[in-house]
């Protein structure tokens, strides 16, 4: 079964960084893609960006470009997220999910709740 | 900007049959945007329930079915649960890597 575990929960200052990672298990993890995907309090579900590990490639929601780095290393199946600049605003819970080439998401991580407070 | 409109909120009785959408504010949906479903519950990550337009996920009851309604992607609730209420969330693909979400339905059943 394929299992995502994510890291733990992080507390940072307004314009620093944050890594979040996130360990696929159970599956072939270069032939699909590792989305991340951004949840405010009380708010929608919102795409972050995308990584193809067998690839590479990495894809970015216009509004992060520029501030994130999604990055992945096939060797400990593990994917990143790095949100730099951090504001308030960015205080959310990060999901990863695996997903297609065509952006359907089969299996997500437990998310990871980043506070961003002076 | 395109942006994938869904109902903000939408209500059915215990038994009863709901059609959520999912659409754009610039042109139609089609397959070629492989529509998917997520339902969310409070504090839990989403669940997937569609993808491919139609194909269910494992597991999810065959109550739920996809489609294109129109120029909409479409989910169907069949005999509507209790346990159904809960947020419901479309992605589409937009080509080049791309994906969006919809705003969301926060489903009622009462």
């Amino acid at each position: 079964q394929v299992q995502l575990v994510q890291s733990e929960a992080e507390v940072k200052k307004p314009g620093s960084s944050v890594k979040v990672s996130c360990k696929a298990s159970g599956g072939t993890f270069s032939s699909y893609t590792v989305n991340w995907v951004r949840q405010a309090p009380g708010q929608g579900l919102e795409w972050v960006g995308r990584i193809i590990p067998g690839a590479d490639i990495p894809n970015y929601a216009q509004r992060f470009r520029g501030r994130v780095t999604i990055t992945a290393d096939k060797s400990s199946t593990t994917a990143y997220m790095e949100l730099r600049s951090l504001r308030s605003d960015d205080t959310a819970v990060f999901y990863c999910a695996r997903g297609s080439l065509y952006g359907d998401l089969d299996f997500w991580g437990q998310g990871t709740l980043v506070t961003v407070s002076s | 900007q395109t942006v994938v409109t869904q109902e903000p909120s939408f209500s059915v009785s215990p038994g009863g049959t709901v059609t959520l959408t999912c659409g754009l504010t610039s042109g139609s949906v089609s397959t070629t945007h492989y529509p998917s479903w997520y339902q969310q519950t409070p504090g839990q990550a989403p669940r997937t329930l569609i993808y491919s337009t139609n194909t269910r996920s494992s597991g999810v009851p065959d109550r739920f079915s996809g489609s294109i309604l129109g120029n909409k992607a479409a989910l169907t609730i069949t005999g509507a649960q209790a346990d159904d209420e809960a947020d419901y969330y479309c992605v589409l693909y937009m080509g080049s890597g791309n994906v969006i979400f919809g705003g969301g339905t926060k489903l009622t059943v009462l």
